[in-house]
């Protein structure tokens, strides 16, 4: 089972302030960190998949940086909205299989 | 539409009844996969299938079967199910191996086992 940690577990954001949370994964082996989105009730969605060291995306105001030889990625969210609330998932591949982290659940605050 | 469909949603049955979740695709992935999620333990993959015929196991297969005879189904299978199965499952599939490509999820099924 691959070691995927994400870290804080939860976290409170005032409306339009920014945030970032973290993703630590395994820096051997490495095929492609993914991001995703799941809202209560509903399916995880893919916000992003990185293959690249230094490999930055960016979806609206919702971005990501990857960093595979010391094994970690960022997600950042710039002035949060009510409608970011949700928890976020990043997983590694490093052959046939994608190990989930146990996911940052962030709730803004209106 | 592009999606993945479980079904069903949700699900109660008794200790030791058989039991099978559907999961069709209609994008012409060759990759899919079955996951498990629990609260605290985040998304646990149980069997993946890269292809028609080809399955291998995955974190936590053990008391689950999977078959994958079309590529368009993977059905998730429970001869004999426990109460330690009772669980929010999603499949979901994927344009390449690897892992380059996101993942496409279906709905989730709330499997309870009483």
């Amino acid at each position: 089972i691959l070691n995927v940690e994400q870290s804080p577990q939860s976290l409170h954001v005032q409306e339009g302030d920014s945030t970032n949370f973290t993703c630590s994964f395994p820096s051997s082996n490495f095929y492609a960190l993914h991001w995703y989105r799941w809202e209560t009730a509903k399916s995880p969605e893919a916000l992003f998949v990185m293959t690249l060291n230094g490999d930055e995306k960016k979806k609206g105001r919702i971005s990501a940086t990857l960093n595979t030889k010391e094994g970690y990625s960022y997600l950042y969210i710039k002035g949060s909205q009510p409608e970011d609330s949700a928890t976020y998932l990043c997983a590694f591949s490093n052959d046939y299989k994608l190990s989930f982290g146990a996911g940052t659940t962030v709730t803004v605050r209106a | 539409e592009a999606q993945v469909t479980q079904n069903p949603r949700y699900l109660i049955t008794v200790t030791g009844k058989k039991l099978t979740v559907t999961c069709s695709q209609n994008m012409n992935h060759e990759y899919m996969s079955w996951y498990r999620q629990d609260p605290g333990l985040g998304l646990r993959q149980i069997y993946y299938s890269m292809n028609v015929e080809v399955t291998d196991k995955g974190d936590v297969p053990e008391g689950y079967k999977v078959s994958r005879k079309e590529k368009r189904n993977f059905p998730l299978i429970l001869e004999s199910p426990s109460p330690n199965q009772t669980s929010l499952y999603f499949c979901a599939s994927s344009a390449w191996t690897g892992g380059n490509y996101g993942y496409t999820f279906g709905s989730g099924t709330r499997l309870t086992v009483v």
